[in-house]
């Protein structure tokens, strides 16, 4: 069946712009992460919904970032007003109840 | 707060040769624990996971792993290494509340090479 899947694959962008990154899940997953991953580095946590609500976003780094998941499906990563140390692969993984994490291929940002 | 420490950001190997990634977590409650591979532009593949169960755990492409509390270890080992095997390893930990496997803490990754 289809996994995982983020769109756009690349974004480029301007510093002080504004973009989405949308995350299409496994379809019945319940939970939705997502993560952040720069140059080099292990994936660093962003945000965890259950469901439609978001049940940890501790891990989002400032205000600028937000993230929705309106219908318990697709969820959209915004970011506002970027900076060059946003630029990063972003993944989206999702899971069933007690299920293991199945991750997409990705976003890479870059803003230059 | 959990974390893990992967040692060795590079290992290389050759191929027919024992593979072992090392890895070592922090955690105040029993963890859920995983190793992931990244493919060059590819997403990551579970490998394995410690749910708790048993100790000594059996994956994908020959690899497995043994839990080990009192060295709070996960380290990873494949008895003979292919070329295939060339990627990004990651180390991951998760608290495991309610059910869901939560959020996972990654190590910093190892990449392994294997020179024919």
């Amino acid at each position: 069946g289809a996994g995982v899947s983020q769109t756009p694959s690349n974004k480029v962008t301007e510093k002080g712009k504004y973009v989405e990154l949308r995350c299409d899940p496994i379809s019945g997953h319940t939970a939705l992460y997502w993560y952040r991953q720069s140059l080099g580095q292990g994936p660093e946590f962003l945000i965890y919904f259950q469901g439609t609500g978001a049940a940890d976003d501790s891990g989002l780094p400032n205000d600028r970032f937000f993230a929705v998941r309106p219908e318990g499906s697709v969820s959209t990563l915004k970011i506002q007003r970027t900076e060059r140390g946003d630029s990063a692969v972003y993944l989206c993984a999702s899971s069933s109840t007690a299920g293991e994490q199945y991750f997409g291929p990705g976003t890479r940002l870059t803003v230059t | 707060a959990q974390s893990v420490t992967q040692l060795g950001s590079h290992v290389s190997v050759s191929e027919g040769a024992l593979v072992l990634l090392r890895c070592n977590y922090s955690s105040s409650v029993p963890p859920y624990l995983f190793w992931y591979v990244q493919y060059p532009n590819q997403g990551l593949q579970l490998l394995l996971k410690y749910t708790s169960a048993a100790t000594l755990v059996k994956g994908i492409n020959g690899f497995e792993a043994e839990f080990k509390k009192s060295e709070t270890s996960f380290h990873l080992t494949k008895p003979s290494a292919h070329m295939s095997d060339a990627a990004e390893y990651f180390c991951a930990v998760s608290e495991s509340l309610g059910g869901n496997t939560g959020k996972l803490i990654f190590g910093q990754g190892t990449t392994l090479q294997v020179k024919p």
